[in-house]
């Protein structure tokens, strides 16, 4: 079975400080893929990032930055100079191979809030 | 740009009535997805469609229905509504017929109380 772990329930931290919001994922497939979905208070889902197995480079995209190893199965969003506007929940989910690739299965969420 | 669009945005249903929420995209995608959303759980999946004319299970399906009513269409009915099914529901779909290729793209969500 596929499972997706954020410990983090909450996380609060002053505005430009870098904080790191942690997704630990098991699965039994070989090949599969990491999401990251933001969702802000208006409620939407907005997508972040994928990542597929064989892929361990670290992807950084003007703030945001995440980490994958597959030694550790975790696959961790660090948010550099956090600022208010990155307040939200932000979920991992996980998808895996063949006909498991269908379906996401989320993490429980982290909401993320930044204080001025 | 409307995307995925869910209807209604808000519902208060009574114990035991029936109701069907609605979900349209327009990105000409395979697949389909209903997903309902409730405190500390993430999201979890309902039902959902590879594409035109399949369904199946997602993990949690029980009092829920299904119809894929055309490629643009896929929507979900509640047949006795239990409290227990107060949530908040999103519809979501996705290019091709696995999520490898794309990511999925989510409505706005309906937010269902049963009362």
């Amino acid at each position: 079975a596929q499972k997706v772990t954020q410990a983090q329930t909450e996380i609060s931290v002053v505005e430009k400080e870098d904080v790191t919001l942690d997704c630990v994922y098991e699965t039994r497939d070989t090949t599969y893929y990491l999401f990251w979905y933001k969702q802000p208070p208006s409620g939407e889902l907005v997508f972040l990032i994928r990542r597929n197995s064989f892929d361990e480079q670290n992807e950084i995209s003007g703030r945001y930055s995440w980490n994958f190893q597959k030694s550790t199965s975790s696959f961790n969003f660090t948010i550099t100079a956090s600022q208010v506007v990155d307040s939200a929940v932000y979920f991992c989910a996980l998808s895996g191979g063949g006909r498991g690739a269908q379906k996401l299965v989320f993490g429980q969420g982290t909401r993320l809030t930044i204080n001025p | 740009n409307a995307g995925v669009t869910q209807t209604p945005k808000f519902q208060v249903l009574k114990t035991g009535q029936s109701m069907t929420l609605q979900c349209a995209q327009d990105m000409n995608h395979n697949s389909m997805y209903w997903y309902r959303q409730d405190p500390g759980m993430g999201l979890r999946l309902i039902y959902y469609s590879a594409s035109e004319g399949t369904t199946d299970k997602g993990e949690v399906p029980n009092g829920y229905n299904v119809s894929r009513l055309n490629k643009r269409e896929f929507s979900l009915r509640l047949e006795s509504a239990a409290p227990s099914q107060t949530s908040v529901y999103f519809c979501a779909s996705s290019e091709g017929w696995t999520v490898l290729t794309r990511p999925q793209h989510f409505g706005d969500g309906t937010r269902l109380s049963i009362l």
